[in-house]
């Protein structure tokens, strides 16, 4: 059975400070996924990661794999509030279909 | 845009009580997906659907069950409502040669 994990599972940070949320996964799968989600709303697609060593990045949010360790992080670089929301990974793999198993969640309040 | 409609919003159903939810996708694709999220827990794969009459048992099958007679239509059934279904429902559809899953906007079903 696929586990994903995801820490810190609550982060309160400070306007401008840089932070990492893990995402750890049990077995091996080639595609990550990260996605926003705020109080009310459905998951809004953040970040597709499909290779070993694959990096993007999108305005204060940057996100990484490495799939030989099992891991991907997704890097806050000068935090602002309008980022405060919940964080999932997600891991694509593929039994008699794809399917995704996500990470717990990481809520992220952003504090002037 | 690809669009995921759930019919409901907010639903709130009694103990017992036959409850379908209802998922619609507008783009012709094939997988269909039903996740229930609960707070510190992420989001939990209930069923699947990678073809029309097909469907698979995701992580949290018991207590519900699925129609998809239509390719674009995906239905959550649950058989005899109890108050530990009480949850956000949300619905996904993805292509399988194309990466990326749209989400709809949820259901919250109270059970009382």
């Amino acid at each position: 059975e696929l586990k994903v994990e995801q820490n810190p599972l609550f982060l309160s940070m400070q306007e401008g400070k840089n932070y990492t949320i893990y995402c750890n996964y049990s077995t091996t799968s080639d595609r990550l996924y990260w996605y926003r989600q705020d109080p009310g709303k459905s998951l809004e697609s953040l970040f597709v990661l499909l290779s070993n060593g694959a990096v993007k990045q999108e305005g204060r949010l940057m996100a990484s794999l490495d799939t030989k360790a099992r891991l991907s992080t997704l890097h806050i670089t000068a935090a602002v509030h309008d980022l405060s929301a919940t964080y999932f990974c997600a891991v694509e793999w593929e039994t008699s279909g794809s399917r995704l198993t996500f990470g717990e969640g990481t809520q992220l309040t952003v504090n002037p | 845009d690809v669009k995921v409609t759930q019919s409901s919003r907010y639903l709130v159903k009694r103990t017992g009580e036959k409850v379908f939810l209802e998922c619609v996708q507008d783009m012709d694709h094939e997988n269909m997906f039903w996740y229930r999220q609960d707070p510190g827990l992420g989001l939990r794969l209930i069923y699947f659907s990678y073809d029309v009459k097909m469907k698979e048992k995701g992580d949290i099958p018991e207590g519900y069950s699925v129609s998809r007679e239509k390719k674009e239509r995906f239905s959550l059934i649950l058989e005899s409502a109890s108050t530990n279904q009480t949850s956000m429902y949300l619905c996904a559809s993805s292509w399988t040669e194309n990466y990326g899953y749209t989400f709809g906007s949820g259901t919250r079903l109270t059970v009382v």
